[in-house]
């Protein structure tokens, strides 16, 4: 079954830490992986997302994301945090017809 | 405006009514998507639609759950006889791309916050 887990549910930092945000995925076809974000009061928006090549994936606002096949994984990663970056993050794999399967979500409050 | 719109913001519903929730689409976008999203949960899907053809309708919970996009622009979601559980923040999503967002990203909306009492 098509499935995404998101380890971290609620994570806490202080401005300027490191953020990571771990993200596994169960999918046996071609792997298509995004990650979005919810500000609060706003609507979904995409960070950044991974189709095929570099595994490396750069997205917006100095975001970016690691695919390791072997481990399933797809973590979310900035090197320091802004207050501006307190939302909550998800995490989802494209499956067949194009729908996405996310996970549970991260609760991110940076604390200024 | 230029994103996905969904109406109305919030809906209150007593146990046994029917509701029904509509997405306003990007203009342009062939791929339509619905979800679910329950409290502390991510969303979930419910249904695609590709113009105006239903392609995949295996996350409607029940028959009580009812999709459609007539003209191939605006969807509505209908539930009828509704339950407590049906209780959560309905997402509409679109995209330009025939595939449902393969090369092209989905655009969510703000969503609809149905409580049913």
């Amino acid at each position: 079954a098509q499935s995404v887990s998101q380890h971290n549910h609620h994570v806490i930092l202080s401005e300027a830490a490191s953020l990571e945000l771990g993200c596994n995925y169960s999918y046996g076809g071609t792997v298509n992986l995004f990650w979005y974000v919810q500000y609060p009061g706003q609507h979904l928006q995409l960070l950044l997302k991974y189709f095929s090549g570099d595994p490396l994936v750069k997205g917006i606002k100095g975001f970016e994301a690691e695919f390791i096949k072997s481990k399933f994984s797809f973590n979310l990663r900035k090197p320091s945090v802004q207050w501006s970056d307190t939302a909550e993050y998800f995490c989802a794999v494209r499956g067949n017809t194009g729908k996405l399967i996310f996970g549970q979500g991260t609760t991110l409050q940076v604390k200024p | 405006g230029a994103g996905v719109s969904q109406s109305p913001r919030y809906k209150v519903a007593k146990r046994g009514q029917d509701v029904a929730l509509r997405c306003d689409p990007i203009s342009g976008h062939v791929s339509l998507f619905w979800y679910q999203q329950a409290l502390g949960q991510g969303p979930e899907f419910l249904t695609y639609f590709q113009n105006e053809a239903q392609l995949d309708k295996s996350g409607l919970p029940s028959d009580r759950f009812f999709a459609e996009r007539p003209e191939g622009s605006v969807s509505t979601l209908k539930i009828q006889r509704t339950q407590q559980e049906d209780s959560a923040v309905y997402l509409c999503a679109s995209s330009s791309s025939p595939t449902g967002g393969l090369w092209q990203p989905q655009h969510f909306g703000d969503g609809t916050r149905l409580s049913i009492l």
